[in-house]
């Protein structure tokens, strides 16, 4: 069975670099034909995805954030990481670490995390 | 950009076929994925590859893809249905949401 943690900060400052920690377990990070992606949602509002991170350490990001993220992974800790810059208002939400099963066309994503909420306030 | 547009929100009453809809340039060209996410709940694959149901996803979802359109149908909508609806593709290998679409079972 595969399941996915998010853990980090709940409360962060603005212009301070958020980092999440995702545990994975059920899968390895190097079996091929996997990955793990970041995917946020804002309070009240739709889902939004960040980054994506395959079996291979290919790397994918959302343009209009791409020069704030980083996703990495450790694979004998089975763990992925996100970085997010200059963090504002705006980014404050749940973030969620996501399994992805790379298929035709892109794959497609399952399980999800429990998510992390992330407040960003003085 | 691509972008993914959803109606905000379909109502049924318990019984009815749920119809919530997706559209994109060209979406028929690409695959599209289905998510259910109740209040307070993370989101759960409902349909994926434009048609495919995952283990323990009941038959009454299911998806179809043509043209400009994807379209999840849910027969026999339940009142546990209620939820919000996103659909979910690629475009170059990065992943796109709609906005999401909020099924009410009146």
């Amino acid at each position: 069975q595969i399941t996915l943690k998010e853990s980090g900060p709940t409360l962060v400052g603005p212009r301070e670099t958020l980092t999440l920690t995702c545990n994975v377990s059920g899968f390895s990070l190097s079996t091929s034909g996997m990955g793990v992606a970041w995917i946020r949602q804002p309070p009240g509002k739709a889902l939004e995805w960040l980054a994506l991170i395959y079996w291979n350490d290919d790397k994918r990001y959302s343009p209009s954030l791409e020069k704030r993220l980083t996703i990495t992974k450790d694979t004998p800790k089975n763990q992925v990481v996100l970085r997010m810059t200059d963090m504002g208002p705006v980014d404050t939400g749940k973030y969620f670490c996501v399994h992805n099963v790379v298929g035709a066309g892109g794959g497609w994503f399952d399980p999800w995390g429990p998510g992390s909420l992330v407040t960003v306030s003085p | 950009s691509y972008d993914l547009t959803q109606s905000p929100s379909v109502s049924v009453s318990p019984g009815q076929t749920s119809i919530i809809d997706c559209s994109g340039h060209k979406l028929g060209d690409k695959y599209v994925s289905w998510f259910q996410q109740r209040p307070g709940q993370s989101p759960v694959l409902v349909i994926y590859q434009d048609n495919k149901r995952p283990l323990g996803i009941p038959e009454r979802f299911s998806g179809s893809n043509s043209g400009n359109t994807a379209t999840l149908t849910i027969s026999g909508t339940q009142a546990t249905d209620e939820a919000d609806y996103y659909c979910q593709s690629w475009d170059n290998r990065l992943a796109v949401f709609g906005g999401g679409t909020k099924l009410t079972v009146l």
